[in-house]
């Protein structure tokens, strides 16, 4: 267990507004993840951290942004929510310090339904 | 580019059948190589990984070969329990770069 949570668990918003979703994390590690699930696709990556306000981009970026103001705590947010947003969101932490270290471990999972 | 590609799916076998899936890649340089499970209404968990090439993973009776020269890291276990239904998602890191590039995932379900 890597102590990550995950809120909301479930949602369901309309199109146009913004969304955020919150991962926190218990042990401070350094790099946190923000994926989608989606049929047929796998797992994407959205956007990554290293650190706290160091943040990039990542396969499916455009639509989202995130921050990360502390340590333990990763925001993801919807900036206008779409129907194609609707997805199940993962947040991952790995564990690694001075280098990243390659295996991740995953939050239980938001189900956001945009209607 | 990077990339994963698993078997289609759903694979259902019936309880201590063989089971493969397999899984093949594309990538630069030397990528480290992972089989996640997802168990229903859970997040993803590392089932097993191998880091460099002829490397064998294992896990639970599972296991899977990091094979260079064909691209290709298939899962097997020898005899398959209805516990194991679940999702297998394959994926890849390429060198030192932390990010996880997944294949489509399989669904396995085990009848008793």
């Amino acid at each position: 267990d890597a102590g990550i949570t995950q809120s909301p668990r479930h949602k369901v918003t309309e199109t146009g507004t913004p969304v955020t979703l919150r991962c926190h994390q218990t042990e401070n590690h350094r790099y946190m993840y923000w994926y989608r699930q989606d049929p047929g696709h796998g797992l994407r990556l959205i956007h990554y951290s290293y650190g706290v306000k160091d943040t990039d981009k990542g396969e499916v970026s455009d639509g989202y942004s995130v921050s990360r103001s502390k340590t333990e705590d990763f925001l993801l947010t919807l900036e206008s929510a779409t129907s194609s947003q609707t997805s199940v969101y993962f947040c991952a932490i790995s564990r690694g310090e001075a280098a990243v270290e390659e295996t991740q471990y995953f939050g239980p999972g938001t189900r956001l339904l945009v209607l | 580019g990077n990339s994963v590609t698993q078997m289609e799916g759903p694979v259902t076998l019936s309880e201590e059948a063989f089971l493969t899936i397999n899984c093949t890649y594309t990538a630069t340089g030397y990528p480290s190589l992972f089989w996640y499970v997802q168990y229903p209404g859970e997040g993803l968990q590392l089932l097993l990984k191998a880091t460099k090439a002829d490397d064998k993973g294992s896990n639970k009776g599972f296991e899977a070969t990091y094979r260079k020269e064909t691209t290709s890291f298939h899962l097997e276990k020898g005899s398959v329990q209805v516990s194991d239904s679940a999702v297998y998602f394959c994926a890849l890191t390429p060198s030192n770069t932390g990010k996880l590039i997944f294949g489509q995932g399989t669904t396995l379900q085990v009848k008793p």
